[in-house]
């Protein structure tokens, strides 16, 4: 099975803050790297699929990169709503596995 | 407007069965490969199985294997999973997603997600 493995596990961010998230796969898993946001009590959501595409009506300071083992998520400049926790996901091969998260929280 | 609803969660002893259903609408679910995905009080997620569009491939987590059978109705445009020799480790909520493909490449990714549903299993 391919191991996701995300940093940091958590993050204190300010509004208006560039951060980035990391994600390493165990082995190489080309370009097939998805980026999922999730608030609490609700359903994931999908922002970044294919390592860099952005989703259909997910703001553009959401951007992925990355190819091989290591990938970025990166939000340009935080917003209020986008305080949650992240999730990458790798579709390479089944057993499809995702990240342990990285709980986004106020500063 | 595109939707998936799950439903038949619920309490169920150890050792107990459950049906979980998933309806769709606003797509053509006999075009999308479907899945099941869990995630258990203050846990991550973690993926649970895939059904092709024709019901004709199925893929689960290790952990499931040989205890939860995925299905597939595109007449009725349901999808199921039959939960059966549950553990306290199978509490959760699942949910079902549909796996959208790029044009090219073919990278799946979950682009449509239900609400959830609640599997409790204790005694």
């Amino acid at each position: 099975d391919i191991q996701m493995t995300q940093s940091p596990s958590s993050l204190s961010a300010s509004v208006g803050d560039r951060v980035t998230i990391t994600c390493r796969a165990s082995q190489g898993i080309s370009s097939y790297l998805n980026w999922y946001q999730q608030k609490p009590g609700k359903a994931p959501k999908v922002l970044i699929f294919a390592a860099s595409s952005l989703q259909s009506g997910v703001p553009s300071r959401f951007s992925g990169g990355g190819s091989g083992t290591d990938f970025t998520l990166t939000i340009s400049s935080l917003q209020p709503e986008d305080f949650a926790t992240y999730y990458c996901q790798q579709s390479y091969s089944v057993p499809w596995t995702f990240g342990q998260g990285t709980k986004m929280e106020i500063k | 407007e595109v939707q998936l609803v799950e439903s038949g969660g619920g309490l169920v002893q150890p050792g107990g069965s459950l049906r979980l259903s998933c309806a769709a609408s606003g797509f053509t679910f006999s075009r999308y490969w479907m899945s099941w995905v869990r995630q258990a009080p203050g846990k991550g997620l973690e993926w649970v199985a895939n059904i092709k569009e024709d019901g004709s491939e199925k893929y689960y987590v290790d952990s499931v294997k040989g205890r939860f059978t995925i299905s597939r109705d595109n007449a009725k445009n349901s999808m199921y999973l039959q939960m059966n020799s549950l553990r306290a480790e199978d509490t959760a909520v699942y949910y079902c997603a549909r796996a959208a493909i790029t044009v090219t490449s073919y990278y799946y990714f979950m682009d449509v997600w239900g609400k959830g549903t609640t599997v409790t299993v204790s005694s």
